[in-house]
């Protein structure tokens, strides 16, 4: 059982649809990361959020962090096939030496 | 880009056979991270460590051992390699978990048959 749960796991949209994706845990996080990761590379950070309910923006990526510090959303607006690819939450508790990778959300936009 | 290098970036084994993976890192950051990525499983940790000779497992360490004698090599380590262990090997470097940005090597190929 995954201590993160991301839903859905696969999403094919086509360009300039709105898509929601989902992170949830019953763990508390001090932090919460969003990554995306390319075909035969690496994942990359998205973004950070720390407080209960915080919302933050990158472009048309809006990512909120839930009020009880256990969940995660990303949403985007009007997606482009640029956005495509593997979307990874990840989370730190408290003390914990350890970051936790949800088990992922694979998007494909369509042109 | 982060100064995290992985090497062999793909490998082919055989059941039963040792194999070695390193990590290696110029950014000097205390934390290192090995994962392996399996379809419908995200990345999964494997053993991390803390600093020089400080390390701990993680969900899916069986099978798998570490070591950490310097700053900025990490090395994991099949004593023998199983079908099971074929994935994509991911090693990943912070300053300190959760807060601070995650840095990824490009991965390793492993493919046990």
């Amino acid at each position: 059982t995954q201590l993160l749960e991301q839903s859905p796991q696969f999403l094919s949209i086509q360009e300039g649809e709105n898509l929601t994706v989902y992170c949830n845990s019953s763990s508390v996080f001090s932090s919460l990361q969003w990554y995306r990761q390319e075909p035969g590379e690496g994942p990359v950070l998205l973004v950070t959020v720390v407080t209960g309910g915080e919302v933050k923006k990158l472009k048309r990526l809006t990512f909120q962090f839930g009020d009880a510090r256990k969940d995660s959303s990303l949403h985007i607006t009007a997606a482009q096939p640029g956005d495509t690819g593997l979307y990874l939450c990840a989370g730190a508790r408290g003390s914990a030496r350890q970051l936790t990778f949800g088990s992922g959300t694979q998007l494909t936009v369509l042109p | 880009d982060a100064g995290i290098t992985q090497s062999p970036r793909h490998k082919v084994t055989e059941t039963g056979t040792p194999v070695t993976l390193r990590c290696h890192q110029t950014e000097n950051h205390r934390y290192m991270y090995w994962y392996r990525q399996d379809p419908g499983h995200g990345l999964r940790l494997i053993h991390y460590s803390y600093g020089v000779k400080d390390t701990d497992k993680g969900e899916v360490s069986d099978g798998y051992s570490v070591s950490r004698s310097k700053t900025e090599d990490f090395l994991l380590t099949l004593e023998s390699a199983t079908s099971s262990q074929t994935s994509v090997y991911f090693c990943a470097i912070s300053e300190s978990p959760g807060n601070t940005e995650a840095f990824f090597g490009q991965g390793t190929r492993l493919t046990v048959v």
